[in-house]
């Protein structure tokens, strides 16, 4: 079992629909819950983090944490084209200098 | 923000040369780095761990002798791929963090090897 489960996609919804992306995890320790966007041939953009259970909203985007049910979700409104990329769910232990593990990301694409 | 530059963003090789990729960390200071690779349409492998002043950490089944890294200062970390194989050709990306600032590591923009 992989310590991080994210479903590949892909993912293809109209322009305006609210996105759900989603991860499951088995790892207790994990503290800190990111995501990242990542647009063909470029490097991953951090798009949100979290510290333990809890929400936290950034314009369109919201982070969801359960650390009970170890899932953690991604929220878009109003999607966009643009926002038509590979969405990267990472989380790591509680130090700062721990490695980071990613799932294996969801296609997402914005129909026009 | 945090800002890591990655060069180069793409080189195409001969078999049997080696390869530098550069990560430097433009305006924070990174005592710790990470260097991952990318085969298309997967997630990112974590390679190892490059930090300051020491040895960097390889995850299992990374080639230490054929991945050489050298993080000699606290914003330059390199990643050496020595006699590359095509099966090398992949997608290679750092990371950085800062540590004064919100926790999340900022990414290069990635180095697409192409072993020819």
């Amino acid at each position: 079992q992989k310590e991080v489960e994210q479903d590949p996609g892909p993912l293809s919804v109209p322009e305006g629909a609210i996105v759900s992306l989603n991860c499951t995890y088995s790892n207790s320790a994990f503290q800190y819950f990111m995501w990242y966007r990542q647009y063909s041939r470029k490097g991953p953009e951090l798009l949100m983090y979290t510290y333990s259970s809890g929400n936290k909203e950034d314009g369109r985007f919201t982070a969801q944490v359960d650390k009970s049910s170890k899932y953690i979700s991604l929220f878009i409104r109003d999607s966009q084209p643009s926002d038509s990329a590979t969405y990267l769910c990472a989380m790591s232990p509680y130090s700062s200098a721990s490695k980071i593990i990613f799932g294996s990301g969801t296609r997402l694409s914005i129909r026009p | 923000g945090a800002v890591v530059s990655q060069h180069p963003s793409r080189v195409i090789c001969k078999s049997g040369t080696s390869v530098k990729i550069e990560c430097r960390s433009l305006d924070f200071q990174a005592t710790t780095m990470f260097w991952y690779r990318q085969f298309p349409k997967q997630s990112l492998m974590l390679m190892a761990t490059s930090n300051e002043g020491s040895k960097a950490t390889y995850e299992q089944g990374v080639e230490k002798d054929k991945f050489l890294i050298n993080h000699a200062s606290l914003t330059l970390s390199t990643l050496t791929v020595t006699s590359a194989h095509p099966e090398d050709s992949s997608f290679y990306i750092c990371s950085a963090r800062d540590s004064w600032a919100d926790y999340g590591y900022t990414f290069g923009s990635g180095t697409r090897l192409t072993v020819v």
